[in-house]
């Protein structure tokens, strides 16, 4: 069975911290995605992934960047926490174009 | 790029009721999958269905990509099943990234 591990399920940092979320995916897949889901707002993509050291934005990069530098792990970096960032963010991974996206349990942040 | 919508937006149900959920998609896409978030958060895949019907116990779904919907049937619901519903689309082409729906809440009660 394909495994995405995000690192922490809840997750309460302050104002101003830089914060890492980490996620792991065990299948050897290309391709991987950070989206972050509010309420009323669905799945937003931030950022994707489809090669080590190669990422691209999505349609709310602002605030957010990566790092690929293994194949197996992605990493969503917040350079300095806004309230706004409260949010619950999902990791996915899937092996190629147009194939089997798989998430991970999601990462409740609150920014306090 | 490609428009994901899903309805209804909000369902309520008593349980051992059916139901449908819609999902309709701008463009011709190349894979097209149902995902049920449950009361954690995770997204737990329920089909991959580019084109035709699938079936896993109470749930199925179908997919005409030539109209370019999908729908997701849930037989005899049980409380189990709440949650939020959600189809992902890739457009024809290549694409990497799969665009989801907003969702479709499901409340079944007792």
């Amino acid at each position: 069975d394909v495994k995405v591990t995000q690192s922490s399920r809840y997750l309460v940092k302050r104002t101003g911290e830089k914060v890492f979320l980490e996620c792991v995916q065990d299948m050897d897949h290309e391709n991987m995605f950070w989206y972050r889901q509010d309420p009323g707002l669905g799945l937003r993509l931030i950022y994707f992934s489809y090669d080590v050291k190669m990422k691209e934005k999505g349609d709310i990069p602002e605030g957010y960047s990566v790092s690929r530098e293994k194949k197996e792990r992605f990493s969503l970096i917040l350079e300095s926490a806004s309230t706004n960032q409260t949010s619950m963010y999902l990791c996915a991974s899937s092996y190629g174009a147009n194939t089997e996206a798989f998430f991970g349990q999601g990462t409740r942040l609150t920014v306090v | 790029g490609i428009q994901v919508e899903q309805s209804p937006p909000d369902l309520i149900l008593q349980e051992g009721a059916n139901s449908t959920l819609r999902c309709n998609f701008s463009d011709s896409v190349n894979n097209l999958q149902w995902f049920h978030q449950n009361p954690w958060g995770q997204l737990i895949n329920l089909f991959y269905i580019p084109s035709g019907t699938k079936q896993n116990g109470r749930l199925s779904a179908t997919t005409v990509a030539t109209e370019r919907y999908s729908l997701l049937y849930i037989s005899s619901s049980q409380t189990t099943d709440s949650g939020v519903y959600f189809c992902a689309a890739h457009q024809s082409g290549g694409s990497y990234i799969p665009t989801f729906g907003r969702g479709t809440s499901l409340i079944v009660h007792p």
